[in-house]
Order: C-alpha cells, then sequence, then structure tokens
C-alpha cells in the first residue's frame, strides 16, 4: 500500500519569504502522480501543483514549485514570495493511475504567512 | 467555485441516528470520491464511483453505504452514528476513471456533528 508522509505538521514564513513544505512516500510504483493541495480556512480544498513520476523535470505554478526526487521518494512545495493568501493547510497526495485512482493523502501541514 | 455541490453544509444530529449527505459532480464528471477530515486523521478515503457503479473502496465503515445515481450525484449514508464520526465529509469529482489531468474538484464538505 502507498503512504504519504508529511512531517511537519505546522510552519510559519515572513510575508514575501520562501518557504519549503516536506513530504515523502512510499510505493513500489514506477509510473504515479503527486500533488499538492491546499485548504484555505474557507475548507475548499485546491489543487496547486501536480508532478507525474515519468517527468524529469520539477513541476512550477507561478510561486510554487516542487523539488521532486524520485528516488529518494521524496516531494517538497517551495513558496517563493509567501503571502497571507498562502495561509492553509497543504496536502501532499499520490495517486496510481488505472486501479480505481485512489488518492493517498498525508496528514497536511498547517502553514501560516506572518505578516 | 469548483462545480462541486455538496448538502448540507453543516448537520449536527445526535447518536445512533442516520443522515444522508447528497453530492452533485461537477458537470461532465463521471467520478464520484467520498473523502472524510477528521481532526487527528487527516483525509481518510472512503469510497469512489464510476458512472454509477463502485470503482474503489478505502476505509469505509459497514455503518456507512454510497450510491451513485444515473443522474450521477451521489449521496453518502452514514448510519447508527457515533462520536467519532463527527468530521468534515468531502465529496469530489473527477472526469472518468482516470483523472490524469491529476485534479480533482472538491466540493465544500459537509461539517457533520454528532452529539
Amino acid at each position: 500500500a502507498q503512504t504519504v508522509t508529511q512531517s511537519q505538521p505546522e510552519m510559519s514564513v515572513q510575508e514575501a519569504e520562501t518557504v519549503t513544505l516536506s513530504c515523502t512516500y512510499d510505493t513500489s510504483e514506477n509510473n504515479y502522480y503527486l500533488f499538492w493541495y491546499k485548504q484555505p480556512p474557507s475548507r475548499q480544498m485546491i489543487l496547486v501543483i501536480r508532478q507525474e513520476a515519468y517527468k524529469q523535470q520539477n513541476a512550477t505554478e507561478n510561486r510554487f514549485s516542487v523539488n521532486f526526487q524520485k528516488a529518494a521518494k521524496s516531494f517538497s512545495l517551495k513558496i517563493s514570495d509567501s503571502q497571507l493568501g498562502d495561509t492553509a493547510m497543504y496536502f501532499c497526495a499520490f495517486m496510481k493511475p488505472n486501479t480505481g485512482n485512489q488518492f493517498y493523502f498525508g496528514t497536511g501541514t498547517s502553514l501560516t504567512v506572518i505578516p | 467555485d469548483s462545480g462541486v455541490t455538496q448538502t448540507p453544509k453543516h448537520l449536527i444530529t445526535a447518536t445512533g441516528q442516520r443522515v444522508t449527505l447528497r453530492c452533485s459532480p461537477r458537470s461532465g464528471d463521471l467520478s464520484v470520491y467520498w473523502y472524510q477530515q477528521s481532526l487527528d486523521q487527516g483525509l481518510q478515503f472512503l469510497i469512489q464511483y464510476y458512472n454509477g457503479e463502485e470503482r474503489a473502496k478505502g476505509n469505509i465503515l459497514e455503518r456507512f453505504s454510497a450510491q451513485q445515481f444515473p443522474d450521477l450525484h451521489s449521496e453518502l449514508n452514514l448510519s447508527s452514528l457515533e462520536l467519532g464520526d463527527s468530521a468534515l465529509y468531502f465529496c469530489a469529482s473527477s472526469l472518468g476513471q482516470e483523472p490524469n489531468t491529476g485534479e480533482l474538484f472538491f466540493g465544500e464538505g459537509s461539517r457533520l456533528t454528532v452529539l
């Protein structure tokens, strides 16, 4: 079974600074997808960024980028120029295609951006 | 707005009771997923339906059941409720069996409180 571990329950960062959220996963699969989802206080889950395991290039979406280390099974999220609106729970997720697309979520990291 | 609609948004009931949570997926999406989010357990996958049929089952209790109707909306039935069932229940939808774009579209969740 796949497991996703987020070892940082809570983090904080000063506005405009950079923060990195950690995520590790355990799988024997070679083809899979990794995601970061954001859950702001409004509680709506929003996709932040995705990474296909077969792609070596790290995904980037504006201020959000990942450091995907396939051999180490690590998938960290870097938020640059942090903004107050980035305050949220961040969930790392793993998905193996062709299995009913069950997503495995980490327990989340609560990020607070301090003005 | 994700396009996924969940009702009710809030529900308070007593132990031993039965409730039904409803989800309307995004227009055109065939897959519906149910997740439970408790304070101390992160996001737990319950069950997935694809085009009316059960596709994958996660950590869903026997007291819980779900179905997807011909119009693709889904209902999650929770019976013999216990205090520990208090949680946020999310519905998510995706285009097909494989959301290979990597995106699950989440509803705003139904907050269940069991007293």
